[in-house]
């Protein structure tokens, strides 16, 4: 079965330009997680869904990130402006609501000029 | 609010050493779930421990959940180079929502 599924793997921007990195969960997974890892904060959740619906989000950092989710099968973080400071690993994580074990994607790396 | 924190930040230790990396909760948990990141590489769920004092053992990887579900441990007998990575807990109040800890990072010398 394929894991979690995140595009781009690197993303290399210039300070001001908009972000947009995607995720396409596991199927059949009905809750979503959007990390972001830094050496400096190590890993903070960003912001999760339950079946679509973003549930938690008082892990954004400000509002140039947004988060969406549309369809069970796709989720996107935004961020716009983008600035250095957001260079990070960002990581889309999914899981079954009952399971709960969360399965993540392997990550996208950012670098904001 | 709440905060998981791990204690050691790192950890060097020689082949064949153990080690131990602590967890620790300001509030009780439900249930806590513990990850393996290889360098480079993605959190890789190992384990969820539920119950008050429980220990579960995967073959050299014993994970312990305190009597008062505050705080848990993951000792590794006789590291391997293999064992490289940082081991995070994450905490969970209600529902699906885990708050990660700090992570320690292990290093193996050979």
């Amino acid at each position: 079965d394929a894991g979690v599924i995140q595009s781009p793997r690197h993303e290399v921007t210039e300070m001001g330009q908009e972000v947009t990195l995607r995720c396409k969960p596991i199927s059949g997974h009905n809750s979503l997680f959007w990390y972001r890892q830094t050496m400096m904060r190590g890993l903070e959740l960003l912001i999760y869904f339950n079946n679509n619906v973003p549930i938690d989000d008082s892990g954004m950092p400000e509002d140039r990130f947004s988060a969406k989710m549309p369809n069970a099968s796709f989720s996107t973080l935004k961020i716009q402006p983008s600035e250095p400071r957001d260079s990070a690993v960002y990581f889309c994580a999914s899981s079954r609501l009952a399971e709960e074990t969360q399965y993540f994607g392997p990550g996208t790396r950012l670098l904001v000029l | 609010g709440q905060q998981v924190m791990q204690i050691p930040q790192y950890q060097h230790v020689q082949e064949g050493e153990d080690f131990t990396t602590y967890c620790n909760s300001s509030t009780t948990l439900s249930n806590i779930q513990w990850y393996k990141q290889r360098p480079g590489g993605h959190p890789v769920f190992l384990i969820q421990l539920v119950k008050s004092g429980e220990v579960k053992k995967q073959k050299r990887l014993t994970f312990q959940f305190g009597e008062a579900k505050k705080n848990s441990s993951l000792h590794i007998t006789a590291t391997q180079t293999t064992d490289v990575g940082t081991y995070f807990c994450a905490g969970s109040l209600t529902g699906n929502q885990f708050y990660f800890g700090t992570g320690t990072s292990l290093t193996v010398i050979p």
